[in-house]
């Protein structure tokens, strides 16, 4: 069985930062892409950044360019995404994406 | 990158009726990577449709996709009270991958 298990939300102030952590099981991890998606309260999807199988190919939404870096461990089924330089607007469920496979999100809220 | 626009913002309809859900894109999706997914309150979105036509693992025969280059349309043929929900289409073959702001399907 394909599990996603996100981690690493919680709250934090403006200009702070966080690691989101992504536990992948149930497939060959290192033969797909990742993704992470997002979404604000209340609000619609929004595809934030992916990386390649090898981690030579990553891409962002240009609203993160810049402050967010994705990563993988792939002899840790692992994917990470480092996010600097939080703003309010940041505020979201962030959610681990692969092959049509979604896990159930972690809560980042970004509030003084 | 690619817009998506989805028609309309919210259908209501009644149990055993049709549902038809449009995705229109700015420009060509490549090779009809589109996909569909179905959201409910509190949960993860789960796909549906991709490659704008083939069904996901484990969907019923209820819901089809459709369509090619701008246009794309999900179809529920038969509405299940399970199927209200928040429909969303996206396209994963441009980067930035991106998303329609989202059909509501409510009970009527």
């Amino acid at each position: 069985e394909v599990q996603l298990v996100e981690s690493g939300g919680g709250l934090v102030q403006p200009g702070g930062s966080l690691r989101l952590s992504c536990a992948a099981s149930g497939f060959t991890f290192s033969s797909y892409w990742m993704t992470w998606v997002r979404q604000a309260p209340g609000k619609g999807l929004e595809w934030v950044a992916n990386i390649k199988q090898d981690g030579s190919e990553k891409y962002y939404v240009d609203s993160v360019k810049g402050r967010f870096t994705i990563s993988r461990d792939n002899a840790k089924n692992s994917l990470y995404l480092q996010m600097n330089s939080l703003r309010v607007e940041d505020t979201a469920v962030y959610y681990c994406a692969s092959h049509g496979y979604w896990g159930q999100g972690t809560l980042v809220t970004v509030s003084s | 990158e690619i817009v998506l626009t989805q028609s309309p913002g919210t259908l209501s309809l009644s149990p055993g009726e049709r549902a038809t859900l449009s995705c229109r894109a700015s420009q060509s999706v490549s090779s009809s990577y589109l996909a569909w997914y179905q959201q409910k309150p509190g949960q993860a979105p789960r796909l549906l449709i991709y490659g704008a036509s083939s069904r996901a693992t484990g969907i019923p025969d209820r819901f089809s996709g459709s369509g090619s280059g701008t246009d794309f349309t999900l179809t529920i043929s038969r509405l299940e009270p399970e199927d209200f929900a928040v429909y969303y289409c996206q396209q994963y073959g441009n980067s930035p991958q991106t998303f329609g702001q989202g059909t509501k399907l409510e009970i009527k």
